[in-house]
């Protein structure tokens, strides 16, 4: 059953402190993309990878930081750095960047109290 | 800058009836479009696509239609369900820019 998984799906972590959200996929894609939801807003793009190793800033990479050493895992911290981190984040896969269908996992909801 | 735009934050039509949802966009250089839909704290699930090649594509109850001259498209859903109502985006990406760009989102609800 191919997918992608995040995890957890809620997540609560106090100011100052570094958290790491996980995204898996077994859909053997080679791309793999970390984006940002708020409220009315449309998804901004973080960071993505198109290859085990190699990874480029989005829109918004300021205070998030990420590690492709696996071609099925794409790990997002946000760092302390991130001024406004509460908020929905979600991962995504395709086969290649470029013309091709983005496919998505379920979200984390992160709450930085 | 806001490259590809939905006008409308919702949209709400009876059960039955055609839902069209619009998008704009301004970079000339987007060449293929999607159409994601989303419940709430779930992630987005791919409807349809189209590239710039085609005016139209059908899948089903989904027809996504593109005007090239006008940098618009549209998502046509008939006959529309209960289970339709959901946020939709609309995204592009094109040229050397592997991104998709999304709009903010038409929240359509389909009424019983």
């Amino acid at each position: 059953d191919g997918g992608i998984t995040q995890s957890p799906k809620y997540l609560f972590r106090k100011e100052g402190q570094n958290v790491t959200l996980s995204c898996e996929q077994n859909l053997n894609h080679d791309a793999m993309y970390w984006y940002r939801q708020d409220p009315g807003q449309g998804l901004r793009l973080i960071y993505y990878s198109q290859i085990v190793n190699d990874f480029q800033k989005g829109d918004i990479a300021e205070g998030y930081s990420v590690s492709r050493e696996k071609k099925e895992s794409f790990p997002l911290t946000v760092t302390s750095a991130q001024k406004n981190p509460t908020a929905f984040y979600l991962c995504a896969s395709s086969t290649w960047t470029g013309a091709d269908t983005q496919y998505f996992g379920p979200g984390t909801r992160l709450t930085v109290l | 800058d806001q490259q590809v735009k939905q006008n409308s934050p919702s949209l709400s039509v009876q059960e039955g009836r055609i839902s069209i949802l619009n998008c704009d966009y301004t970079n000339s250089m987007f060449d293929y479009f999607l159409w994601y839909k989303k419940y709430p704290a779930e992630g987005p699930t791919f409807l349809i696509s189209i590239s710039s090649i085609k005016d139209k594509n059908e899948d089903g109850r989904f027809t996504v239609f593109l005007n090239k001259s006008a940098k618009h498209l549209s998502l046509h859903i008939v006959p529309s369900q209960p289970g339709d109502s959901a946020v939709y985006f609309c995204a592009a990406s094109g040229g050397s820019n592997y991104k998709l760009t999304f709009g903010k989102g038409t929240l359509l609800t389909v009424n019983p």
